[in-house]
């Protein structure tokens, strides 16, 4: 079975500051990793993908995030956040189940920006 | 029109009534997808079609009804849903292939409350 974790509900930041979202995931295959945003009242957008090709994946906004299997992490950073990073962030793993990829989604961490 | 639309955007119905969510994508993908989200809880997967053929059904209850026409559109019909039913329904799509590393592409969804 596949499971990811997302350790914090809730991330508080000051513009211009680091962020760091942190996600966990369980999995008896190699998996893709993914991370997602959602900014209120709209749908999800992929900001990067893992697909076992360089662990450190570079995605949109300035995001990145590290591929570490020995620690089954998959954890978002960025260097400097903005007021327009505030949203809501899902890590997400897919594995194969039978003739198909499904994927799990974690609880979601929701980042707050001060200004 | 391009990415994946949803219609209506808003739809408040009440218990007895019966309605239908539709959904489109302009993408060129084999695969769609149904997600429940409530407050407070993880997204739900709800129905897969993959091929145009059911591949997922998570144990939804039967007053939610899918159909998927052809590779382009998805429905979700309703009818005599509960007040707990009312949540954002999102829609997503993507491009299956043999790997699992294919992102998804969501709608902004559509806001349902039940009366």
């Amino acid at each position: 079975a596949q499971s990811v974790t997302q350790l914090d509900s809730h991330v508080s930041v000051s513009e211009g500051t680091p962020v760091l979202l942190r996600c966990n995931y369980s999995s008896s295959y190699s998996p893709s990793l993914f991370w997602y945003v959602q900014h209120p009242n709209k749908g999800l957008q992929l900001l990067l993908k893992y697909t076992s090709a360089a662990t450190l994946v570079k995605g949109i906004n300035g995001f990145e995030a590290e591929f570490k299997k020995s620690e089954t992490s998959f954890h978002l950073t960025k260097p400097s956040a903005h007021m327009s990073d505030a949203a809501e962030y899902f890590c997400v793993v897919r594995i194969q189940s039978g003739g198909s990829y499904i994927p799990t989604f974690g609880r979601g961490t929701s980042l707050i920006v001060h200004p | 029109e391009t990415g994946v639309t949803q219609t209506p955007r808003h739809l408040v119905m009440g218990m007895t009534n019966k309605k239908s969510l539709k959904c489109e994508q302009h993408l060129g993908h084999n695969a769609m997808y149904w997600y429940k989200q409530s407050a407070k809880k993880p997204l739900e997967l709800m129905f897969v079609y993959n091929f145009k053929e059911q591949t997922e059904n998570n144990s939804v209850p039967s007053r939610f009804s899918p159909e998927c026409p052809n590779s382009s559109h998805l429905f979700l019909h309703l009818h005599t849903l509960q007040p707990e039913d009312s949540a954002l329904y999102l829609c997503a799509s993507s491009q299956e292939v043999s790997e699992g590393n294919y992102e998804q592409y969501f709608g902004p969804g559509t806001r349902l409350t039940v009366t």
